[in-house]
């Protein structure tokens, strides 16, 4: 079955620490997208990507960071200059000619310990 | 800037009753608009959206949403709530750029018995 895939499901971060969030994609889509998203607020852009070697910062991308070295992954990064990463992280894709549907990834929970 | 309010963070009907989730946004020209539906410690799925065209869209499980651009709303409803129709509802818009959706920030959905 094609989709995307997030793992961990669950991650804990110590203090002063980076932490990576995996994203992978099989649906053969050229974007893929991050999202964070808070108790009572929508979900708000980190960062996301066009093609592979290549990505633009969204609404909130201080202390986050991305690669996009393969079109089926798409890696962030949360580092120690994100003082509040506790939240849901999403990841989703588009393919082009159909940007405006995005399907979304299952999540991954960042925990600060 | 544009933006999406949904009215009601939280939302309560009887099994068999209409639902009703609502949507206004503020914009300049009329967007593109979306419902997504999320389960909890799950990815959002997309449920319906609206691009160009009839302005009652119909989307999946029996939903259905209307753009009213007169009254810049895109209210979700079903008419008669399934027990599995539990969930948060995410109301969106684009404004046919790549990267910018902007999100409601919710409306949980309860469902009694």
């Amino acid at each position: 079955d094609g989709g995307i895939t997030q793992s961990p499901k669950y991650l804990f971060r110590k203090e002063g620490q980076n932490v990576t969030l995996s994203c992978e994609q099989n649906l053969n889509h050229d974007a893929m997208y991050w999202y964070r998203q808070d108790p009572g607020q929508g979900l708000r852009l980190i960062y996301y990507s066009q093609i592979v070697n290549d990505f633009q910062k969204g609404d909130i991308a201080e202390g986050y960071s991305v690669s996009r070295e393969k079109k089926e992954s798409f890696p962030l990064t949360v580092t120690s200059a994100q003082k509040n990463p506790t939240a849901f992280y999403l990841c989703a894709s588009s393919k082009s000619g159909s940007w405006e549907t995005q399907y979304f990834g299952p999540g991954t929970r960042l925990l600060v310990l | 800037a544009q933006s999406v309010t949904q009215l009601g963070s939280h939302v309560s009907v009887s099994e068999g009753a209409l639902v009703l989730l609502r949507c206004n946004y503020s914009s300049s020209v009329p967007p593109y608009l979306f419902w997504y539906v999320q389960y909890p410690n799950q990815g959002l799925q997309l449920l319906l959206k609206y691009t160009t065209g009839a302005t009652l869209v119909k989307g999946i499980n029996g939903f259905e949403a209307e753009f009213k651009k007169s009254e810049t709303s895109f209210h979700l409803t079903k008419p008669s709530a399934h027990m599995s129709d539990a969930a948060e509802y995410f109301c969106a818009v684009s404004l046919y750029n790549f990267n910018k959706f902007y999100f409601g920030s919710g409306t949980k959905l309860n469902v009694k018995p």
